[in-house]
Order: C-alpha cells, then structure tokens, then sequence
C-alpha cells in the first residue's frame, strides 16, 4: 500500500522568505507524485507533479519539487512567498499504472505574515 | 481551460435522505474519481470509474453509496440514506490517464 507522511501541519513563514514543505511517502512500486493547493473555500488545485525524467519539477507560480527516490521524498519549496500563497498544500501519490486513486497527506497549512 | 464542474456547491439534507451529487468531468478523460474531506482531516479516496464500472473503490464506499455515468458527459455520486457523518466535502476528479487528476471545486455536504 501507498502512503503520504507530510511532517509539518502548519507552517508560519514571513513574507519574501523561503519555505520548503516536507513530503515523504512509502510505496513498494512505483509511483506518481504531486502537489495540490487548496486555497480558502477552494477546490483543489494540480501545483506540480513528478511522472518520469528529471527529478526537478517546477510550477508557473514559483514553486518547486524534487523527487529524490533514495530518501522517498518529494518536498515542495519556494525560494520567495507572497502572501497569496498562503493556502493548505497536499503532497499526493498514485500508482503508475492506469487510473489509480491518489492517496493524499494530511495537508500543511502555510500561512505567510506580512 | 477545461474544468470538472461539480453541482451544487452546497447542499443541505437530512439524516436519512438520499443525495446525489454531480459532475461534469473534462470531456475526453476516461477516467473518473470521487473524493471527500471531513472538515479538517485529510482527503480520503472513495472510487475510481473507467469504461462504465467501477475500477476501486475504498473501504468508506460501502453499500449506501453508487456511482453512475447515466450519460456521456455527467458522472454522480449517490448516497442513499445519509447519516450525521456523511457531512464532508466531496470531490470529483477526472483523468486522461495516469499523471495528475484534474479536480472539481467540490460539493459541501451538510447533513442535520
């Protein structure tokens, strides 16, 4: 079975700095990783995902992921947060093969102080 | 840009109603997910559909839930008779293929 293991629930950090978001998560098969966003009363929201080819993925907003398959993680960071990006972060797994379910962590609340 | 449309946004019920809930997945994907989060905890896979069946379904998708595709574009969610703990926040997905599922804006259920 998969799991996702995000360490940290909530996350303060000051405007302009830097955040990285942990994710490690357990499978004995392959897998697909991501990243949601869900920002207040939203849906949820694809930020980044990792199928194959180079470990660094990046989204349109700034962040990144790197999928380090020694250490079983896949941690999300930004080198600059705005206070927009203050939301609920979901790193996800599924299998590789064809429409698995996506097994979710418990979310990290980053919030982003003026 | 495609989206999964999911209605309503909110609904209200009582304890022992039936609901269905809808979703109007991207119209070439093939694959089709219902997900729910109670309020505060983690987001919890219910079912996965493809070519007109059910592919998975979790140990939470028991007896009192179904889905269905009735036609070529909408993809619901029925819960037959609704208890206090059904209350959550459900979502739709759907998916080309493997590789990150585009999700709905979700549907609030409030069951009293």
């Amino acid at each position: 079975a998969q799991s996702v293991t995000q360490l940290d629930s909530q996350v303060p950090v000051f405007e302009e700095a830097p955040v990285e978001l942990r994710c490690n998560y357990s499978s004995s098969v392959s897998v697909y990783l991501f990243w949601y966003v869900q920002y207040p009363n939203q849906g949820l929201q694809l930020l980044l995902k990792y199928l194959s080819g180079s470990t660094l993925v990046e989204s349109i907003n700034g962040f990144e992921a790197e999928f380090n398959k020694s250490q079983t993680s896949f941690h999300l960071r930004k080198p600059s947060v705005h206070i927009s990006d203050t939301a609920e972060y979901f790193c996800a797994v599924s299998r590789t093969n064809t429409g698995n379910q996506f097994y979710f962590g418990t979310g990290t609340s980053l919030t982003v102080i003026p | 840009e495609p989206e999964v449309t999911q209605t309503p946004s909110h609904q209200v019920t009582q304890m022992g109603q039936e609901v269905i809930l809808r979703c109007v997945p991207i119209s070439n994907h093939l694959y089709f997910y219902w997900y729910r989060q109670i309020l505060g905890q983690k987001v919890e896979f219910l079912v996965s559909f493809y070519n007109n069946e059910i592919s998975e379904k979790s140990e939470i998708f028991d007896d009192q839930f179904s889905v269905e595709r009735p036609d070529g574009s909408n993809f619901t969610l029925k819960i037959r008779s609704t208890k206090l703990e059904d209350s959550a926040m459900y979502f739709c997905a759907s998916s080309e293929a493997p590789g990150g599922g585009f999700f709905g804006q979700g549907t609030r259920l409030t069951v009293v």
